[in-house]
């Protein structure tokens, strides 16, 4: 099994609608989790940081993290078609100099 | 602000060819630095991880080395590539001292090898 799983997709969906991306991870000692945005040829860049359960807002982007479940979501309102890209979930535990990354899900807004 | 600048963007190179690629950080001090390869539609697959200079960590067999000459420098290197060392490859840094996991990815290093 895994540490972290992701859907890997591919996910289309009609622009506007409400986006749901999701990772399960199986290590309870990770308490960093991360999103990564990466357009096609490009380096991922960080989009989301989370620490502890509970949820985060950036705009139309919404990290959750339920530690209880083990388990993290992204959540992207009013989806664009610039929005199109592959998100990666990441985290890691205190003090550990790596991070373990989902295997990535593809995502395309359709307009 | 930090920067990471990572060259050559892409190169093609025959098989048996050796390889470097660079990456630099600028505006930070100390960073832990990384190689990353994504092959085509799959994940991240971390290849050597430094934290200070002459200090790397190998993930994985394989025909590749890193060096850290420099405190913000980091090398990927191999004597003889072999078809199966194409893909895509990322370097990426975060904060030595206070990391709470945070990576920041340069835009990568396209290599094709024919």
């Amino acid at each position: 099994q895994k540490e972290v799983e992701q859907d890997p997709g591919p996910l289309s969906v009609p622009e506007g609608a409400i986006v749901s991306l999701n990772c399960t991870y199986s290590n309870s000692a990770f308490q960093y989790f991360m999103w990564y945005r990466q357009y096609s040829r490009k380096g991922p860049e960080l989009l989301m940081y989370t620490y502890s359960s509970g949820n985060k807002e950036d705009g139309r982007f919404t990290a959750q993290v339920d530690k209880s479940s083990k388990y993290i979501s992204l959540f992207i309102r009013d989806s664009q078609p610039s929005d199109s890209a592959t998100y990666l979930c990441a985290m890691t535990s205190q003090g550990a100099q790596k991070l373990v990354f989902g295997q990535g899900t593809r995502l395309t807004i359709n307009p | 602000s930090q920067t990471i600048h990572q060259w050559p963007a892409t190169l093609v190179q025959p098989v048996g060819s050796p390889l470097s690629l660079e990456c630099t950080v600028e505006g930070t001090s100390n960073p832990n630095l990384y190689w990353y390869r994504q092959a085509a539609g799959r994940g991240l697959q971390l290849l050597f991880y430094s934290v200070g200079i002459g200090q790397i960590s190998s993930e994985v067999p394989q025909n590749l080395s890193a060096s850290r000459p420099q405190d913000r420098q980091f090398i990927l290197s191999s004597k003889k590539l072999l078809l199966s060392d194409s893909g895509f490859y990322l370097c990426a840094w975060s904060r030595g001292t206070g990391n709470t996991g945070e990576l920041f990815f340069g835009e990568g290093s396209r290599l094709t090898v024919l």
